[in-house]
């Protein structure tokens, strides 16, 4: 099994500044990698799949890089409806797995 | 607009039964992989089966294995999760969703709690 893991689990960013998120593989995923985003009481929505390429409907100051097992999911201007959990997922091979999540949080 | 609807959860007994519904819309359902996510409460996304666009190719998380099994009626536009000895660490909210590799459409999924 592919082990996700995240980091910082929590990010304190005040509105309007930039926001990085890592996430990294315990074995390549090459690009097969999707980042989702999770407000309480809701759904997860899909924000980016194959590394670098948004979702419909999401906004452009998202945006996403790497490849192998080195990933990055960038907020170039954090908007008040961005504070959530963020999540990534493998999906080049079986099981897919979830990392544990980015609490991305108003400091 | 593309939607999946979860139904069936609900509270059981360990050792007994579940079976969950998705009902699907706006999309060629049976063009689509669809795939099943859990969620402890207070934890993170657990990915746990899959079934491919015929029914044909089916995979689940090593923790369901033996327990649990998917399936989908491409005319009812439907895919199923029945559970089997359900233990307390299967509680969770479960959640529906289009495609096996990412998952571009979520439901807003379905309780369920395993207690006695």
């Amino acid at each position: 099994e592919i082990v996700m893991t995240q980091s910082p689990a929590t990010l304190s960013v005040s509105p309007g500044e930039r926001a990085t998120l890592s996430c990294r593989a315990s074995q390549s995923v090459t690009t097969s990698l999707a980042w989702y985003q999770q407000k309480p009481g809701q759904a997860p929505r899909l924000l980016i799949y194959g590394a670098s390429t948004r979702a419909t409907g999401i906004p452009a100051r998202f945006s996403g890089s790497g490849s192998g097992t080195e990933f990055t999911l960038t907020i170039s201007s954090l908007q008040s409806e961005d504070f959530a959990i963020y999540y990534c997922q493998q999906y080049n091979n079986w099981p897919r797995t979830f990392g544990q999540g980015t609490k991305v949080e108003i400091k | 607009e593309v939607q999946v609807v979860e139904s069936g959860g609900g509270l059981v007994q360990p050792g007994g039964s579940l079976r969950l519904s998705c009902a699907a819309s706006g999309f060629s359902f049976d063009s689509y992989a669809m795939t099943w996510v859990r969620q402890a409460p207070g934890r993170g996304l657990e990915w746990v089966s899959g079934v491919s666009f015929n029914g044909g190719d089916t995979y689940y998380t090593d923790s369901v294995k033996g327990r649990f099994s998917i399936s989908r009626d491409n005319s009812k536009k439907t895919v199923f999760l029945q559970m089997n000895s359900l233990r307390a660490e299967d509680t969770a909210i479960y959640y529906c969703a289009k495609n096996w590799g990412y998952f571009d459409c979520w439901g807003q999924g379905t309780l369920v709690t395993v207690s006695s």
